[in-house]
């Protein structure tokens, strides 16, 4: 079992660009949850995704979207980038399916915004 | 969420045990974490908590809660080198999905 996988592991971007990010939940996981988390700080739940459709979302500007698609994989997509969103982004993984109550993280993209 | 309470730093002899405290804000939050954090990792979760409970022991480590206080404590034994690391407490913001507020961590510094 591979566990939560992200991609790319590192990124570079200009200011007022777009990025996506890729997360692979574990196997047998249906639910993906998103999480920025700043240099010196603990992460911050972005939103969450269950049967490709956003169920919950924390006090994130629009710019800031996902996706999920049949195969429980996310993309999380920030548009017009700001220095600010310089940051470690974290994928989480859960199983609502099955109510189980643990979730378990990726290794994290470090997005660097310059 | 509201601010998960967390101090920042704690230095302890390898062979000790360490103690790191947590208060957090939600009353009604279901689930209590505690994560690992090395440096350039992401997060390992270690143990956790269900709300009705007061203790939860797993082999090196002890998680107490005080509902009432809003405390939560997590108790390292035998503290070792490899526990060198970034801890961090968070609270479960609902019933259903997994959406979760954590505190800023606490950086755990083993010595020898």
């Amino acid at each position: 079992d591979a566990g939560v996988t992200q991609s790319p592991t590192h990124l570079i971007k200009t200011r007022g660009q777009q990025v996506t990010l890729r997360c692979s939940p574990k196997s047998g996981h249906d639910t993906v949850s998103w999480y920025q988390q700043a240099l010196g700080q603990g992460p911050q739940f972005i939103f969450q995704y269950y049967e490709e459709e956003e169920r919950q979302r924390g006090n994130f500007p629009d710019r800031f979207s996902g996706h999920q698609f049949p195969n429980y994989s996310s993309e999380l997509n920030v548009n017009a980038l700001l220095l600010g969103d310089s940051a470690l982004y974290l994928c989480a993984s859960s199983s609502r399916d099955r109510g189980d109550t643990e979730a378990f993280f990726g290794q994290g993209t470090r997005l660097t915004v310059v | 969420g509201e601010d998960v309470e967390q101090s920042l730093f704690l230095s302890v002899r390898e062979g000790d045990s360490s103690v790191i405290n947590c208060t957090y804000t939600d009353s009604s939050s279901t689930y209590l974490y505690w994560y690992k954090q090395e440096p350039g990792a992401g997060l390992q979760l270690l143990t956790y908590i269900f709300s009705n409970m007061d203790m939860k022991q797993d082999q090196r480590l002890t998680v107490l809660l005080n509902k009432k206080d809003k405390h939560l404590s997590l108790r390292i034994a035998d503290t070792q080198t490899g526990d060198s690391a970034i801890y961090f407490c968070a609270e479960s913001m609902s019933d259903s999905g997994y959406a979760l507020n954590f505190g800023k961590g606490t950086s755990l510094l083993v010595t020898p």
